[in-house]
């Protein structure tokens, strides 16, 4: 069936450093493939999303790049900031318009 | 108007309890969506209104019981509840459910955070 695979399940960086999280898909006719941040006690948040036709898009601090061939892709915070801890899903649309989700990065910035 | 809100942010209940939980977006979004959360874990697909239609119904029991009496309102009615349905329960709307090649963007409410005793 449809599934996403989300590591690693925690991450723990130095304030300044980069954070990578990766995530692989099993369904092939995925073709959007969107990024939440969720703060404690908060609501998802779409961060950043990408398309297959893309195989990489930025927005200022976050990347998220995609190879379609390998059915992977990860999402990039360069220097990462106290209030980028939080917990991280990654997401891809399944064929029938359901998001699948990852099961979550805890992301911890230590200051 | 941008936000989907949701009432109340808090619940606690009884298993034999009847309590609502309720959803509004006035974004002219024509998809509404519930959402089960329990802690550290992704949000699960429980139903999806589309138009004011049932389009999506993720196999959820029949305790659960969701409404959507207009275009901008949905409510989730709650039933006999066990305490394992303790969770936070998000609604979230999109311009349009998903079809075909493109996806609407999910814009999800702050949750209700519910506990069964």
């Amino acid at each position: 069936g449809e599934n996403v695979e989300q590591h690693p399940s925690t991450l723990s960086v130095q304030e300044g450093d980069s954070a990578v999280i990766k995530c692989t898909y099993s369904d092939s006719a995925s073709n959007y493939f969107p990024w939440y941040k969720q703060e404690l006690g908060k609501r998802p948040q779409l961060i950043i999303d990408i398309r297959s036709n893309v195989g990489e898009k930025k927005d200022q601090r976050i990347a998220v790049t995609l190879n379609k061939t390998a059915k992977h892709f990860s999402l990039h915070i360069t220097e990462t900031q106290p209030e980028d801890s939080a917990v991280y899903f990654c997401a891809a649309k399944a064929n029938t318009g359901k998001l699948i989700f990852g099961q979550g990065t805890t992301l911890q910035v230590k200051p | 108007d941008t936000e989907v809100t949701q009432t109340p942010k808090h619940l606690v209940m009884g298993m034999t309890n009847k309590k609502s939980l309720k959803c509004e977006q006035h974004m002219g979004h024509r998809a509404m969506y519930w959402y089960k959360q329990k802690a550290k874990k992704p949000p699960e697909l429980m139903f999806v209104y589309s138009y004011e239609k049932l389009s999506i119904n993720e196999s959820v029991p029949s305790r659960f019981s969701p409404e959507c009496p207009n275009s901008s309102l949905l409510n989730l009615h709650l039933h006999a509840l066990q305490p394992e349905d303790s969770a936070l329960y998000l609604c979230a709307s999109s311009q349009q459910e998903t079809s075909g090649g493109f996806f609407y963007e999910q814009y999800f409410g702050p949750g209700t955070r519910l506990t069964v005793t």
